[in-house]
C-alpha cells in the first residue's frame, strides 16, 4: 500500500457521460498530480495541485477538470466522455510543489472504460 | 522542452541473466533523472533517482543506473533478474521550470 488511495478502481460508463475520480494523497503530502496512461499515448501528465491551488497543467482536455479540497483530497472530473478517454488514470502525491525535486508516490489507479 | 526516449519497448530475458534498459533524454539544462517500476495491476514505484553527485546510482531490488551527461543517457541495469522483476519500467526526467516527463516504458518479461 503506497498510502495514495484512489476510487473507484474500475469504472465502466457510456459515451457522453460524466464521471468523477477521487484521490486521497499520502499523509503529509500537499501536492496531487493526475496522469492518464493509455496504450497509444503512454503516461501523460494532466494537472497538478499544491495545497489547494493549481500548480501546473499538462495535456488536459477542456472536457476534464480537477480540484483539490481543503482536506487535500482531489477529484478529477471527466465529462462528455468519448471512447478514446478509456484509460488508466493515476493520482500521485508529493510533499512539495516541485515534481522533480520530490519523489512522487502513485496510487493503484482508476481504470475507466467508455463503451 | 525536454523529452525522454526508451529505446526498447519490450525486453525478454531469462531468469538469472543480466538486463539493461536504455533511456536517453534531451534537455538544454541540468536535469534530475528517475526510474519507476510498474508491476501488473499496480501504480508506479520509485526504483532510483539521480539528483547530483556520483553518476552511478543504486536503487531498490538490486537495480542500478548510470548517468552519462555526454551521451544524455540514464540506463538501468540489473546483474541477475528474477521472475518477480517482470514489470514495466519507466524512465523520467525533470528540469527546472518543467514538469516531470516520462518515457514510453519498457516491458520486461523474465522467463524461467
Amino acid at each position: 500500500d503506497s498510502g495514495v488511495t484512489q476510487t473507484p478502481k474500475h469504472l465502466i460508463t457510456a459515451t457522453g457521460q460524466r464521471v468523477t475520480l477521487r484521490c486521497s494523497p499520502r499523509s503529509g503530502d500537499l501536492s496531487v498530480y493526475w496522469y492518464q496512461q493509455s496504450l497509444d499515448q503512454g503516461l501523460q501528465f494532466l494537472i497538478q495541485y499544491y495545497n489547494g491551488e493549481e500548480r501546473a497543467k499538462g495535456n488536459i482536455l477542456e472536457r476534464f477538470s480537477a480540484q483539490q479540497f481543503p482536506d487535500l483530497h482531489s477529484e478529477l472530473n471527466l465529462s462528455s466522455l468519448e471512447l478514446g478517454d478509456s484509460a488508466l488514470y493515476f493520482c500521485a502525491s508529493s510533499v512539495g510543489p516541485v515534481s522533480g525535486a520530490n519523489v512522487l508516490t502513485f496510487g493503484a489507479g482508476s481504470r475507466l472504460t467508455v463503451l | 522542452a525536454q523529452s525522454v526516449t526508451q529505446l526498447d519497448s519490450q525486453v525478454p530475458v531469462f531468469e538469472e541473466a543480466p538486463v539493461e534498459l536504455r533511456c536517453n533524454y534531451s534537455s538544454s539544462v541540468s536535469v534530475y533523472l528517475f526510474w519507476y517500476v510498474q508491476y501488473p495491476n499496480q501504480g508506479l514505484q520509485l526504483l532510483l533517482k539521480y539528483l547530483s553527485g556520483s553518476t552511478l546510482v543504486k536503487g531498490i531490488n538490486g537495480f542500478e543506473a548510470e548517468f552519462n551527461k555526454s551521451q544524455t543517457s540514464f540506463h538501468l541495469r540489473k546483474p541477475s533478474v528474477h521472475i518477480s522483476d517482470t514489470a514495466e519500467y519507466f524512465c523520467a526526467v525533470w528540469a527546472a521550470g518543467n514538469k516531470l516527463t516520462f518515457g514510453g516504458g519498457t516491458r520486461v518479461l523474465v522467463k524461467p
